[in-house]
């Protein structure tokens, strides 16, 4: 299957801790993108890493990417209650789409 | 906001009944893909149109069909649903024919078969 995967599938912490989760695919890909959904609602664009960049941030958000390993990760630091939601790792497909994960569910408590 | 809206945003229908679920897509963008999202899953993609032709399609029968017009808005039209056909249909515009870029996402229309 070409479908991303992301680990762990739920995670857990409390505000102000950092939030790692992990995704593997298994095709070449020109880059890869990461997902916000807040409960049920449409997906909010994050962060797009192309497979020549190694690390990118955004404001609190940190990926990485390792086409030898076909991995990337992001990093959610110093995590408030807002950023509760499924987080999705998503790269291109051969028909213009873009292929997803099932998503990380990331529950942040205050 | 995204600027790409979806109507409706809730909807029941029995099953062998007939669905269309509208989206308008962000200003200037010429591509619409539309997706399945099953409870717990992640979207699943359906097809995807540029400049009003279908531009790739996935795993999904004929009876899911569906219309990019002018105006770059969209339907997406169930036929002779299921109850496997409940899910939340996301639509999401971009601007490029590709994939590889940002796609921005519709809030979606959550639709229950009974």
């Amino acid at each position: 299957s070409q479908q991303g995967e992301e680990d762990p599938q739920a995670l857990s912490i409390q505000e102000g801790e950092n939030a790692t989760m992990n995704c593997s695919y298994k095709t070449s890909i020109n880059n890869l993108q990461w997902y916000r959904q807040n409960s049920g609602r449409g997906l909010v664009h994050l962060i797009l890493i192309r497979s020549n960049e190694r690390e990118k941030h955004s404001g609190r958000l940190r990926v990485t990417l390792d086409t030898s390993k076909k991995s990337s990760s992001l990093l959610i630091t110093a995590s408030r209650a807002a950023d509760t939601a499924s987080y999705f790792c998503a790269f291109g497909g051969s028909q213009g789409n873009l292929i997803f994960g099932k998503g990380t569910k990331l529950s942040v408590k205050p | 906001e995204t600027g790409v809206t979806q109507s409706p945003t809730h909807l029941i229908k029995t099953r062998g009944q007939q669905v269309t679920l509208r989206c308008s897509s962000q200003s200037g963008h010429n591509t619409v893909s539309w997706y399945q999202q099953a409870l717990g899953q992640g979207p699943q993609f359906i097809f995807q149109y540029y400049r009003e032709e279908e531009n790739g399609r996935g795993n999904f029968p004929p009876r899911f069909s569906g219309l990019q017009f002018p105006n770059y808005s969209s339907e997406l039209n169930v036929n002779a649903l299921e109850l496997d056909d409940s899910a939340l249909y996301l639509c999401a515009s971009s601007l490029v024919g590709t994939s590889g870029y940002e796609q921005y996402f519709g809030p979606g229309t959550r639709l229950t078969v009974t």
